[in-house]
């Protein structure tokens, strides 16, 4: 079956790098997400990799996926205080027509 | 995000009340999903629509019920509510045109049943 798995916290110095990792069981994972949900708010996607890919960067986001390891990152270089947000992965699988939803990663940005 | 609004966004009722949570959208999306969101459990689907005729099961549909009255509208209800059904709940849409499937979801109808 599928099972996605995240840290619940993070803490980061704000102007530090941010690494967000999840972990997930299921191989035929065809898109993996990365999510972000501020305080009262929904979710917002933040960016997506397709799973023939090993990298995608875009502005201080930089996702890398490991398929052999089935382990999925997001890196945020040069954290604000706006970045603190709960961070949520989730992956498409194949043949499925709907998301899987990790529990989420609460980022707490210090001054 | 305006485009998918939710009412209401916080209700208070009593154990054995129907409730109902209501999902417009004016994206123009065809597909409509319902998750709910409990502490550290992220979030699980309930139900979701890819189109008017279509209605799916989620992880979670026990106890809830739903219907697609319109492409632009998704309810949930609840027909009898019960304390452990206390949770944030989100709407969401996605269009099958759209490249890896964005989903853009409501800002949350927060229930608690007492």
């Amino acid at each position: 079956g599928e099972d996605v798995e995240q840290s619940l916290f993070l803490s980061v110095r704000e102007g530090d790098s941010s690494v967000i990792n999840c972990t997930y069981t299921d191989s035929s994972s065809t898109y993996l997400y990365w999510y972000k949900q501020e305080p009262g708010a929904g979710l917002q996607l933040l960016t997506y990799i397709f799973s023939n890919m090993d990298m995608k960067q875009d502005q201080r986001l930089t996702v890398l996926l490991n398929k052999k390891d089935k382990h999925l990152s997001l890196r945020i270089a040069d954290t604000q205080t706006g970045d603190s947000a709960i961070y949520f992965c989730a992956e498409r699988l194949a043949g499925r027509r709907a998301l899987t939803f990790g529990s989420g990663t609460r980022l707490q940005v210090q001054p | 995000d305006a485009d998918v609004t939710q009412t209401p966004r916080n209700r208070i009722t009593k154990t054995g009340k129907r409730i109902m949570l209501e999902c417009s959208q004016t994206k123009g999306h065809d597909r409509m999903y319902w998750y709910r969101q409990d502490p550290g459990l992220g979030l699980q689907l309930i139900y979701y629509s890819f189109d008017v005729k279509d209605i799916n099961k989620g992880e979670i549909s026990d106890g809830y019920s739903v219907s697609r009255q319109a492409q632009a509208k998704f309810s949930l209800s609840l027909e009898s509510a019960i304390p452990n059904q206390t949770a944030l709940y989100f709407c969401a849409t996605s269009d099958h045109t759209g490249t890896g499937d964005e989903q853009f979801f409501g800002p949350g109808t927060r229930l608690t049943v007492l």
